[in-house]
């Protein structure tokens, strides 16, 4: 069994870029969600999406966004980057079907914005 | 919307002892609440979780217990070991969007 793997692991980039982090679900997995983890908090949901859809979003402005693909795997979009962007960013897989499937989450992407 | 809090933010036992760590939600339509574990440097993972019909559930030195009408659930880890040193967090699960709310996390130090 294909856990979920997320990249890249590091990233730094300028205020104002963009950036794309990527994520491959856990086989059999058909539903991914994204979360921000700034330092010392606890994940925030940011949106979640499936059959290639966004299906629920959280407290996040339009410069976040997203793309899920045929074999379930995602993108995660910013654009404008900001400072307070700075977190670690969390892909977690699912299976659709029941809300109560637990998450299965990748080990993040760390993304730092100076 | 949905608020969890969660309490203490860092909690220190002595291995072998009890481990208390309490979580109060505000939607009272939540009905799904999980447990998941964060060791230094890598992924949250599930450890527990308890349904809204249910007021407790086991799982070997592991615990969850949920009072519906004060709107809280805690986690109970018993005869404590090392390697339950992490950062906990609980979540509800919002009943309009089936969305998680997290809360700010737990830092466990096990004390040798």
């Amino acid at each position: 069994e294909t856990g979920v793997t997320q990249s890249p692991t590091h990233l730094i980039k300028t205020r104002g870029q963009q950036v794309t982090l990527r994520c491959s679900s856990q086989s059999g997995h058909n539903t991914v969600s994204w979360y921000q983890q700034a330092l010392g908090q606890g994940p925030q949901f940011i949106f979640q999406y499936y059959r290639e859809e966004e299906n629920g979003r959280g407290n996040f402005p339009p410069r976040f966004s997203g793309l899920q693909f045929p074999n379930y795997s995602s993108e995660l979009n910013v654009n404008a980057l900001e400072l307070d962007d700075s977190a670690l960013y969390l892909c977690a897989s699912s299976l659709s079907g029941s809300r109560y499937s637990p998450l299965h989450f990748g080990n993040g992407t760390r993304l730092t914005v100076t | 919307g949905e608020n969890v809090e969660q309490h203490p933010s860092t909690l220190s036992v002595q291995e072998g002892d009890s481990a208390v760590i309490k979580c109060t939600y505000s939607d009272s339509a939540s009905n799904y609440f999980p447990w998941y574990k964060q060791e230094l440097g890598k992924r949250p993972q599930l450890i527990i979780d308890i349904r809204s019909n249910v007021g407790e559930k086991k799982d070997q030195r592991i615990a969850v217990t949920l009072n519906k009408t004060a709107k809280h659930f805690s986690l109970h880890i018993t005869e404590t070991q090392p390697e339950d040193s992490a950062v906990y967090f609980c979540a509800a699960m919002e009943d309009s969007n089936y969305q998680l709310i997290w809360g700010a996390g737990t830092k466990l130090i096990i004390k040798p």
